[in-house]
């Protein structure tokens, strides 16, 4: 059963601070992964996919990285504003056809 | 296309009365999916359908779920006899797949409370 995990649960940086979400999946055995924005009782937005055969995807200040043989990926968000304030999820879309995801991680940008 | 639609945005229901939620999904989308979200949780799987085919329900999903998707267009998300517990966000995504997975977009949800 594939497992995603996101630590830590929450992250409060100041304005302007380059930073690095991680997400970690169990079962490697992936087509994509994609990492969401949801913002306090809305639903999710799309941030980045990434295919299994990509190592990286990148839009605007936001880079996202894939190591499918390690299970892992990380979502880089340079130069950070209080508008980035959000919980970031990722999702893994394996063989069961169903996105997969983690508990999210709450990020506090202090102006 | 506006993307994902969901409707209502919110409902609140008494104990063991019926409850239906609908969503649109981007038009040229074949697959759709249900999950349900509550507070300081990830999405979890409920169901997804692939044109109007429903292709898997989660186990977790009780008898008082059903979900249809009539000629492959909108879906509706029906829960019979409500309880406290199903008090969470339900979210509707979609998706197109033909070979290969696309990018999943979501709706803006349909919180749940029943009271």
């Amino acid at each position: 059963k594939q497992e995603v995990t996101q630590i830590p649960a929450a992250l409060s940086v100041p304005e302007g601070e380059n930073l690095v979400l991680n997400c970690s999946f169990t079962d490697s055995a992936i087509y994509n992964l994609q990492w969401f924005r949801q913002d306090p009782g809305k639903g999710l937005t799309s941030l980045l996919l990434i295919q299994s055969s990509q190592r990286e995807q990148t839009s605007g200040r936001l880079n996202a990285s894939l190591d499918k043989s390690s299970g892992r990926s990380t979502l880089y968000i340079a130069a950070s504003q209080p508008g980035d304030s959000a919980t970031y999820l990722c999702a893994v879309i394996g063989a069961n056809s169903k996105l997969t995801f983690g508990k999210g991680i709450t990020l506090s940008v202090r102006p | 296309d506006t993307g994902v639609s969901q409707n209502p945005r919110h409902k609140i229901t008494k104990r063991g009365q019926n409850v239906t939620f609908r969503c649109d999904p981007i038009s040229e989308h074949n697959r759709l999916y249900w999950y349900r979200q509550t507070l300081g949780q990830g999405p979890e799987f409920l169901t997804y359908f692939q044109n109007e085919a429903q292709l898997e329900k989660s186990r977790l999903l009780s008898d008082r779920f059903s979900a249809e998707r009539p000629k492959g267009s909108f879906s509706t998300l029906e829960i019979q006899r409500t309880e406290q517990g199903d008090s969470a966000m339900y979210l509707c995504a979609s998706s197109s797949y033909r070979g290969r997975h696309t990018e999943a977009f979501f709706g803006q949800g349909t919180r749940l409370t029943v009271v």
